[in-house]
């Protein structure tokens, strides 16, 4: 069946520096890619994704990359801060809709 | 827009007992995604529902649980004959037809005494 594996499954860097969280699928026919973020005690919130047309994109301080021949996709975080601590959720959807996350990441960012 | 809404937001029942947890998507979308989490680890998929139709039910135990979304009113995760090891966060997610985002309601954080 559909399968995400995601690493490294703890990261701690120091304030400033940047994060890079990885991911693999195996279904190939996946098509949508997005990542999400989780506070402690709080819901999921998606902070960016990444379609199959596309193989990178930006929004400020974090982008992701997607290489479809290997099947990897990357959130790459820069200048990180102590408010990006969280845990980290890489999903992939394929094209029957179903929505598969990733094991997560736990950052911590040290001021 | 109200967002994804799930009630109740915490759940107390006692073993053998059911529990019934509500999610009512974002306006506009059909699409209902439920995950379980266990304190520090991951989603995990239980069902993906589309109106009236059960599409991929793949995550979900063989007993005791059970799920729908009709064609009026919330989804409903029902797990019945509840025991220790079902305490958890349940989440669920709505998208749009068609579309690709799916946003998450704030949770049920279910214990079984």
């Amino acid at each position: 069946g559909e399968n995400v594996e995601q690493h490294p499954s703890t990261l701690s860097v120091q304030e400033g520096d940047s994060a890079v969280i990885k991911c693999t699928y195996s279904d190939s026919a996946s098509n949508y890619f997005p990542w999400y973020k989780q506070e402690l005690g709080k819901r999921p919130q998606l902070i960016i994704d990444i379609r199959s047309n596309v193989g990178e994109k930006k929004d400020q301080r974090i982008a992701v990359t997607l290489n479809k021949t290997a099947k990897h996709f990357s959130l790459h975080i820069t200048e990180t801060q102590p408010e990006d601590s969280a845990v980290y959720f890489c999903a992939a959807k394929s094209t029957t809709d179903k929505l598969i996350f990733g094991t997560g990441t736990r950052l911590q960012v040290f001021p | 827009n109200a967002g994804v809404m799930q009630n109740p937001r915490h759940l107390v029942r006692r073993r053998g007992q059911e529990a019934r947890l509500r999610c009512s998507p974002m306006k506009g979308h059909s699409h209902v995604y439920w995950y379980r989490q266990l304190p520090e680890e991951g989603l995990k998929f239980m069902v993906y529902l589309q109106k009236e139709n059960i599409i991929d039910e793949s995550g979900m135990p063989k007993e005791r649980f059970s799920a729908e979304f009709p064609k009026e009113g919330p989804s409903i995760l029902r797990i019945q004959q509840v025991v220790r090891g079902d305490s958890a966060a349940y989440f669920c997610a709505s998208s749009r037809p068609g579309g690709t985002e799916a946003f998450f309601g704030q949770g049920t954080r279910l214990t079984v005494v």
